[in-house]
């Protein structure tokens, strides 16, 4: 199985900064990365596919970037709305697994 | 905008067998694949295993010899079966589109417990 490993597992952070969520493959999984949010109590949302395609209706201020191994999840501007858990997905192979989750608090 | 709307038991005991299906509404059932992913209370997601329209399965090793996932077409929806629980299966248990990406139901609470 391939591990995927999120850095880090929290954060806390303010309002307007700029938040960067690292994922990495314990093995090369091309661009075949995605990324979700979930919010307490709801079902995860897609925001990225294929590593940095934006999810339709999802705000720029969110990006994606990486290949091979590594991968990267900006936002760049923290609103309190994003303020959640995220996970990165791979879906290069079976089985399909999900990094540990970052959690997003409020400073 | 397609819909994923999915029941089953929310209570079972040890060694049962946990039953979910999911309808899919307001969007093609073929072209995709159909997945099932879990959540234990305040935990990560694991990916259970997925079918497609024709019946193809692709299952997580970790459960394959427990679960069948299983398809009709007819009345576009989706199922998952998982056999001989114990509390470890408690989870909240989601079914998903796996098209670009993974688009989710609500999600059902499934706890195991004697």
């Amino acid at each position: 199985d391939i591990q995927m490993t999120q850095s880090p597992s929290s954060l806390s952070a303010s309002v307007g900064d700029r938040v960067t969520i690292t994922c990495r493959a314990s093995q090369g999984i091309s661009n075949y990365l995605a990324w979700f949010q979930q919010k307490p109590g709801k079902a995860p949302e897609s925001l990225i596919y294929a590593t940095s395609s934006l999810q339709s209706g999802v705000p720029s201020k969110f990006s994606g970037s990486g290949s091979g191994t590594d991968f990267t999840l900006t936002i760049s501007s923290l609103q309190p709305e994003d303020f959640a858990t995220y996970y990165c997905q791979q879906y290069n192979s079976y089985p399909l697994t999900f990094g540990g989750g970052t959690k997003v608090e409020i400073k | 905008q397609v819909q994923l709307q999915q029941w089953g038991a929310g209570l079972l005991k040890p060694s049962e067998t946990l039953s979910l299906t999911c309808a899919v509404y307001g969007g093609s059932f073929s072209g995709y694949y159909w997945s099932w992913i879990r959540q234990p209370p305040g935990k990560g997601l694991e990916w259970i295993g997925e079918i497609n329209d024709s019946g193809s399965t692709n299952y997580n090793p970790s459960l394959k010899s427990r679960i069948i996932i299983s398809v009709d077409t007819s009345k576009n929806q989706f199922s998952l079966k998982l056999s001989s629980v114990t509390a470890a299966d408690t989870a909240v248990y989601y079914c998903a589109r796996r098209g670009k990406t993974l688009y989710w139901g609500h999600g059902t609470l499934v706890t195991v417990s004697s």
